[in-house]
């Protein structure tokens, strides 16, 4: 079945700088790649996603590519700020198996 | 309304009790999901609904029951559960199922449940 395989597990970066997450997938079939942002005790919430048919995504400060060749997608998040700390999780949609696949996660830190 | 809601927002049961979880959209998704997060780590699909049907059992215990009474409702049916149950638990909806172009997952913000 697909696996998807996230790094790093956790990332500490200071205030402003920049944070890339990786998330590699193993079935070329998925086609559809969200990332959720989850927050201590809240829910996980959709923050970015990008289909197979585009290469890059972005939404003000937050940027998604994927690579479908090399089967793999990535979270940038610029100018980073302390509401960025959270737990972050890829995902990829299984075409025809009608489940979404996420990745382990990612504890982010920002530190001021 | 833009929200999946869940009830109750903690519950706390003993190994012997039987109580139910709720779930409500209101956003016409014909798709809900059950989930089960533990800490620290990624929701666990437990259970898909399409059109009010069972779809996905990913081989969830029988103390775990779901229902969907109508597109707008999920339950999840608890019984004789074991403390190693104890979780977040997260429903979910969609459009659309995955790979249709409308699964875009919409969570809710669970019930932490104790189990003693």
């Amino acid at each position: 079945g697909e696996n998807v395989e996230q790094h790093p597990s956790t990332l500490s970066v200071q205030e402003g700088d920049s944070a890339v997450i990786k998330c590699t997938y193993s079935d070329s079939a998925s086609n559809y790649f969200p990332w959720y942002k989850q927050e201590l005790g809240k829910r996980p919430q959709l923050i970015i996603d990008i289909r197979s048919n585009v290469g890059e995504k972005k939404d003000q400060r937050i940027a998604v590519t994927l690579n479908k060749t090399a089967k793999h997608f990535s979270l940038h998040i610029t100018e980073t700020q302390p509401e960025d700390s959270a737990v972050y999780f890829c995902a990829a949609s299984i075409m025809g198996a009608q489940k979404l696949v996420f990745g382990q996660g990612t504890r982010l830190t920002i530190n001021p | 309304d833009t929200e999946v809601t869940q009830t109750p927002k903690h519950l706390v049961m003993g190994m012997t009790n039987k109580k139910s979880l709720k779930c409500e959209q209101h956003m016409g998704h014909r798709a809900m999901y059950w989930y089960k997060q533990k800490a620290k780590k990624p929701p666990e699909l437990m259970f898909v609904y399409s059109y009010e049907k069972l779809s996905i059992n990913e081989s969830v215990p029988s103390r775990f029951s779901p229902e969907c009474p109508n597109s707008s409702l999920l339950n999840l049916h608890l019984h004789a559960l074991q403390p190693e149950d104890s979780a977040l638990y997260l429903c979910a909806s969609s459009r659309g199922l995955a790979g249709t172009h409308q699964e875009t997952q919409y969570f809710g913000p669970g019930t932490r449940l104790l189990v003693l």
